[in-house]
Formats: C-alpha cells, sequence, structure tokens
C-alpha cells in the first residue's frame, strides 16, 4: 500500500536559517502530494500541494517540488521564523481513490 | 458551517464506558476521514467513508471501534468499553470527492481523555 516517510524531529534552527524537511513516498502511479502544518495549539491546515511531477507547491515561504524520478516532496525554507514552530506533516492521497495517508511528522522548533 | 465541525472538542470518560464522537463535514464533501493521534505522535489512519459506505475500515483498531455516516453528512466514531490507551486527539476531514479536488479539510479534534 501508500506510504510516507518523513524526516524524524525535532528539527531546531536558528531564525532566518534554512529548512529543508525530507519527505518520501511509495505510492502507484501519480499520488497527489501535501504539506500540512500543525501550529501549537491548532488544528491541522494545508500548507501547499503538488498534483503532477514537477509541480511546485509554495505558500508562506515554504516551497516543495514534486520529484518522480526520487519519490520524494521535500519542504524547504529559505529563512525561518520563530512563528514557523509548528508540526509539519507530509501526505499523498493515491490516484487509485481517496486515501489519504500521512508521514509522522516532524516538529520543527526555531529558536529567536 | 464553513468549515469541518467536531463535537464534542473534549470528552473525559471513565474507562469501560461507551463514547460517541461527532462528525460534521463541510456541506458537500463526499469523502470522510478519521484519523487518532495521540500524544506528541502522528496522525493514524482509522476509516475513512466515501458517501456512506467505508470502502477501508483497516485502520480500526479494535471492534470496540466502530464508525458510520449517514446522509454523506455526519459522521459518528463510536468507541466501546473504552480503554486508557484509547486517549488520544480524534480528528476528522472531510474533502471533495477525487478527483474534482485533492485536499482534504479538517476539524479542530476531540480530545478524549479515559480516566
Amino acid at each position: 500500500g501508500d506510504s510516507v516517510t518523513q524526516m524524524e524531529g525535532p528539527v531546531t534552527l536558528s531564525e532566518e536559517a534554512f529548512l529543508t524537511i525530507n519527505c518520501t513516498y511509495t505510492a502507484t502511479g501519480y499520488p497527489s502530494l501535501f504539506w500540512y502544518v500543525q501550529y501549537p495549539g491548532e488544528g491541522l491546515q494545508l500548507l501547499l500541494k503538488a498534483t503532477k511531477a514537477d509541480d511546485k507547491g509554495s505558500n508562506k515561504g515554504f516551497e516543495a517540488t514534486y520529484r518522480k524520478e526520487t519519490t520524494s516532496f521535500h519542504l524547504e525554507k529559505g529563512s525561518v521564523q520563530v512563528s514557523d514552530s509548528a508540526v509539519y506533516f507530509c501526505a499523498l492521497r493515491g490516484n487509485a481513490g481517496n486515501m489519504l495517508t500521512f508521514g509522522g511528522g516532524t516538529r520543527l522548533m526555531v529558536k529567536p | 458551517g464553513a468549515g469541518v465541525s467536531q463535537s464534542p472538542s473534549n470528552k473525559v470518560t471513565e474507562k469501560g464506558k461507551d463514547v460517541e464522537l461527532r462528525c460534521d463535514p463541510i456541506s458537500g464533501h463526499t469523502a470522510l476521514y478519521w484519523y487518532r493521534q495521540r500524544l506528541g505522535q502522528g496522525l493514524e489512519f482509522l476509516i475513512y467513508f466515501q458517501g456512506n459506505s467505508a470502502p477501508d475500515k483497516s485502520g480500526l483498531p479494535s471492534d470496540r471501534f466502530s464508525a458510520e455516516r449517514t446522509g454523506e453528512s455526519v459522521s459518528t466514531l463510536t468507541i466501546q468499553r473504552t480503554q486508557q490507551e484509547d486517549s488520544a486527539v480524534y480528528l476528522c476531514a472531510s474533502s471533495l470527492e477525487f478527483p474534482r479536488a485533492f485536499e482534504a479539510f479538517f476539524g479542530q479534534g476531540t480530545r478524549l481523555t479515559v480516566v
């Protein structure tokens, strides 16, 4: 079945540092890929998405590129802020239907 | 409402009691998902509905867990004879049917504490 693997946290960075959170997946065909974010005390919300190979999703300074050849969807941000501290989840939706599969989540802590 | 609504937001129950968790999806969303998130952990898939049917129940942890959906709308997750390990946040999400749209929208969750 489908699966998503993302780097374990916590990831601790200083403000304005460069962020990468790795995400790889296993799925048949061409799934859609997502990053969700969960801020402290809040629910999950969609951060960005990509629906086909080579698409780049972007939002709030975050970017991720759908790489079919490496089955990856790494999340990047050039300069993190304290307010980016949250748990980030990589997810996929298989093209065979509606199943939505999540990775284990990566906690990011940004220090001033 | 405009978003996914879950109730109650918090539930404290005694071990051995039954609980019902409710999810009101976004109107028109045919796909509905239930996940469990234990403290500090990732999302554990429980079940999803396509309309009123559940093509995949493989994530339900035991036969104490059941879920139903009616009118392609409200869904109820029932946990019978609750155990302390059932303590978690139960998250509901809904989406339009593939391939019309791709992202799922989440509710705020129900925090269940079994004492």
